[in-house]
């Protein structure tokens, strides 16, 4: 079945970078772009990026535009989101989500599971 | 970036009953509109996609209506695993969720 498995999370401190993975199974996955979306504790979904099916085109919310780097190893089924100058308001459960073009709309499906990161010092 | 709201924020309901939850855009979406079921500690499920199709899987009591700036998701006849929280998202542009609607039980 198809699968995505983040890794990466942990405490930071503030200043820091950090690295998240999605590793993805079950499917083609050359074939389809990825999202990264983020829920900081007790809130809601915030998208932050997605890269297109063969990595060339990337789009990211203006909140990380430019501290964060979304990237992807084709060869490895990994998508990564490189998180820098990390802020205690970046704390947060990552997700990664696969990009499902329908030609008339797009969604995300599926999810991972999710991997918390935690900028404290 | 296209503003979602979603309304109610919150609602109680018993096993059996009707629930509607609205999602509005800021601008049209068409029919880049879809919903998610969220679990504590889980990440977020595909419900519905393009406004009203059901994703496999998912029970027939879930329905959702709508296109350009308004939209609606129901289940018809709530059952104890249906209590989480739901959200909407456009990908009409960059992507954007609503805040969310958490279903209780009453």
């Amino acid at each position: 079945q198809v699968q995505l498995v983040e890794s990466g999370g942990g405490v930071v401190q503030p200043g820091s970078s950090l690295r998240l993975s999605c590793t993805g199974s079950g499917y083609g996955f050359s074939q389809y772009g990825m999202n990264w979306v983020r829920q900081a504790p007790g809130k809601g979904l915030e998208w932050l990026a997605v890269i297109w099916y063969d990595g060339n085109n990337k789009y990211y919310a203006d909140s990380v535009k430019g501290r964060f780097t979304i990237s992807k190893d084709n060869s490895k089924n990994i998508v990564y989101l490189q998180l820098s100058s990390l802020r205690a308001e970046d704390t947060a459960v990552y997700y990664c989500a696969r990009h499902v073009d329908g030609g008339a709309s797009t969604w995300f499906d599926p999810w991972g599971q999710g991997t918390l990161v935690t900028v404290s010092s | 970036d296209i503003q979602m709201t979603q309304s109610p924020s919150s609602l109680s309901a018993s096993v059996g009953d009707r629930v509607t939850i609205t999602c509005r855009a800021s601008q049209n979406v068409n029919y880049y509109l879809n919903w998610y079921q969220q679990k504590p500690g889980k990440a977020p499920q595909l419900l519905i996609y393009a406004a009203s199709t059901l994703q496999t899987g998912v029970p027939s009591r879930f329905s959702g209506s709508g296109s350009g700036t308004d939209f609606t998701l129901t289940i018809s006849s709530l059952q104890p695993e249906d209590f989480a929280t739901y959200y909407c998202q456009q990908n009409h542009a960059n992507p954007t969720f609503g805040p969310g609607t958490k279903v209780d039980i009453k």
